[in-house]
């Protein structure tokens, strides 16, 4: 099984610039999350989703979307990119409340 | 709402040496809880879990008790090798729709 995968691995952005970064999850989970990760902070959620067509802001929401428009996917969309986003980003989903968390292999944003 | 507090780091043991990492937690009800471990360059994988109080998790060598007269789910291994240096992150999972982590523990074990 694939689990949880995320792609790019790696981007460098100028800043302003947008993207998408890509989610996808084969076990059939109800929810999906984005965390980003910074030295010394641990893991931030930034937006997370309970099910097809429902998203919910996290801790860190600000400067990124999110859509949830099937159960396998949840893209994170940054809008207009700031040095500040610079950040090792992780993708997770889980069966739902109370269950473990499968994340994908990251990926590393670099703004410049 | 609900936090996770964990022994910050870096955390520096010989090889053979007795591990400990501390958590504690804050959650209304009664939430399960985790231990992942990060490796360089990867993402973060499931070490362990417990989901109700007295539980306890165990894999690799490494365990975990779910005490919740001292809301804390402290991660212990007997003899740790160089293989074990990694980061390592307790989280919690309640009725919510989010986990919690806490900052994570970076250890490091040396020949």
């Amino acid at each position: 099984n694939a689990g949880v995968t995320q792609t790019p691995k790696f981007q460098v952005l100028k800043t302003g610039q947008s993207m998408t970064l890509q989610c996808a999850q084969d076990m059939n989970h109800e929810y999906m999350s984005w965390y980003r990760q910074d030295p010394g902070m641990g893991l931030r959620l930034i937006h997370y989703s309970v099910g097809a067509g429902i998203t919910d802001q996290g801790e860190v929401p600000n400067g990124y979307n999110v859509s949830r428009s099937t159960t396998e996917d949840f893209p994170l969309r940054l809008l207009s990119a700031a040095p500040s986003q610079t950040s090792v980003y992780f993708c997770a989903s889980r069966g739902g409340g109370g269950t473990e968390a499968f994340f994908g292999q990251g990926t590393r944003l670099t703004v410049v | 709402g609900d936090s996770v507090t964990q022994m910050e780091g870096p955390v520096t043991l010989s090889e053979e040496a007795f591990l400990t990492i501390n958590c504690t937690y804050t959650a209304t009800g009664y939430p399960s809880l985790f231990w992942y471990v990060q490796y360089p360059g990867e993402g973060l994988q499931l070490l362990l879990k417990a989901t109700k109080a007295d539980d306890k998790g165990s894999n690799k060598g490494f365990e975990a008790t779910y005490r919740k007269e001292t809301t804390s789910f402290h991660l212990e291994k007997g003899s740790v090798q160089v293989s074990d240096s990694a980061v390592y992150f307790c989280a919690l999972s309640h009725r919510d729709n989010d986990m919690r982590f806490g900052a994570g523990t970076r250890l490091t074990v040396k020949p």
